[in-house]
């Protein structure tokens, strides 16, 4: 399968709290975006990060990226309620089409 | 003033019809998606456009067939139904490579 992987599947902490979520990928990339879907929506950007870089900061967003082991890391601080949501990472692989390939989500629930 | 949208958001079908899904964006992007989100969330690319030609085309079975008369739509027809297609549909679009921005998605459901 071309689909990445993301650790935990689920997630539930409380407001205040940082939370982290971790992706996994197979192939070369271009580079690698985060997407948030709330239950019910379409998906929203939240940050991209080229396959030279190593991190990003977008925010209360943290993104790391480790092309040495196909792997990259969103870290939200202070979580809120509103954060409450599925986070997907995608891989735009190597190559001039942009093709993304996502990963299978985290659901974060961020409680009161 | 919503940049992609797409219609309709809600499809209620028996098996065997034949459906189709608009979309358009109001962004100037070049290039166009189709994404399937199944029951587990899996979201998978079908296919993608760029300035009305065909780049991408994923093993989708050819009774799925997208057709964009202009760059600013791209829409999906599928023929004969099957229960399996049952899923949620985005579209979405981006410059040639980066961000993409998806419309709000369309829930098929095949009785």
């Amino acid at each position: 399968s071309q689909q990445g992987e993301e650790d935990p599947q689920a997630l539930s902490i409380q407001e205040g709290e940082n939370a982290t979520m971790n992706c996994s990928y197979k192939t070369s990339i271009n580079n690698l975006q985060w997407y948030r879907q709330n239950s019910g929506r379409g998906l929203v950007h939240l940050i991209l990060i080229r396959s030279n870089e190593r991190e990003k900061h977008s925010g209360r967003l943290r993104v790391t990226l480790d092309t040495s082991k196909k792997s990259s890391s969103l870290l939200i601080t202070a979580s809120r309620a509103a954060d409450t949501a599925s986070y997907f990472c995608a891989t735009d692989g190597a190559g001039t089409a942009s093709k993304l390939t996502f990963g299978t989500g985290t659901r974060l629930q961020v409680t009161l | 003033d919503t940049a992609v949208s797409q219609t309709p958001k809600y499809l209620v079908t028996q098996m065997g019809n034949d459906k189709s899904i608009k979309c358009e964006q109001n962004l100037g992007h070049d290039t166009m998606y189709w994404y399937k989100q199944d029951s587990k969330k899996f979201l998978k690319i079908m296919f993608s456009y760029n300035n009305k030609e065909l780049i991408i085309n994923e093993t989708v079975p050819n009774r799925f067939s997208p057709k964009s008369p202009d760059k600013a739509h791209l829409n999906l027809h599928i023929n004969s139904l099957e229960l399996g297609d049952s899923a949620v549909y985005f579209c979405a679009s981006s410059p040639r490579q980066g961000r993409q921005f998806f419309g709000p998605g369309t829930r098929l459901t095949v009785l």
